[in-house]
């Protein structure tokens, strides 16, 4: 199985500041058919299930604000908001899904 | 829109079966896989298994090889799960989630509290 790693476990940003979440994999999530990585990141806000922020690394899905941003490539990977708002308050999940589903252990972002 | 509607909360005993059903609307319901995946209280997400919605072909996380069934109803645009043998680790919010062509899970349904105490 494929494990996903995030650092920090929790975060604290001021409003308007830069937040950054690390996740790394145990092995590549590089699918070779299309040369893509299959790394998305969720959000989750309490009671609520997960959403659907980013896909293949980078792509932000519809209707997301263009302040989340994704990055990397090989088993490195970030996912940046760029000025932080009141309703990022949540819990941040990567995913890997190359090779089944693994999730990464959350990041739970608050407001400093 | 796309729906994902989840019956509701359960509680069993140890040792029995739960079977939760995710009512699809909003898309041709045999175009996307349905997955379905679980949250222990505090915990991360954890996948279980998906169902080809068009052919009825499963895969299961090796964890719940034995233990999880997962069937499509294509008439009535419904993917139940079912996990037997439960213990008190199986309390969990469980997730059917539509699977995108390039495999993400895109929409999420509200989820499904299912209790196992003696």
């Amino acid at each position: 199985d494929i494990v996903m790693t995030q650092s920090p476990d929790s975060l604290a940003v001021s409003l308007g500041e830069r937040a950054t979440i690390n996740c790394k994999s145990s092995q590549s999530v590089l699918y070779s058919s299309n040369n893509k990585n299959y790394l998305a990141w969720y959000q989750q806000k309490p009671g609520q299930p997960p959403k659907l922020l980013i896909y293949g690394t980078s792509t932000r899905e519809s209707g997301v604000p263009d302040r989340f941003s994704g990055s990397g490539s090989g088993t490195d990977f970030t996912l940046t908001i760029s000025s932080l708002q009141a309703e990022d308050v949540a819990v941040y999940y990567c995913q890997q899904y190359v090779s089944d589903h693994t999730f990464g252990g959350g990041t739970k972002v608050e407001i400093k | 829109q796309v729906q994902l509607v989840q019956s509701g909360t359960e509680v069993k005993k140890p040792g029995a079966s739960v079977k939760i059903s995710c009512k699809a609307s909003g898309y041709p319901f045999t175009n996307y896989a349905l997955h379905w995946v679980r949250q222990a209280p505090g915990q991360s997400p954890e996948w279980m298994g998906w169902i080809n919605t068009g052919n009825g072909n499963t895969k299961y996380s090796e964890k719940f090889q034995g233990r999880v069934t997962i069937i499509r109803d294509t008439f009535a645009t419904t993917a139940n799960m079912e996990l037997s043998s439960l213990r008190s680790e199986d309390t969990a919010v469980y997730y059917c989630a539509r699977g995108h062509s390039d495999w993400y899970l895109d929409y999420w349904g509200q989820g499904t509290l299912v209790t196992v105490s003696s």
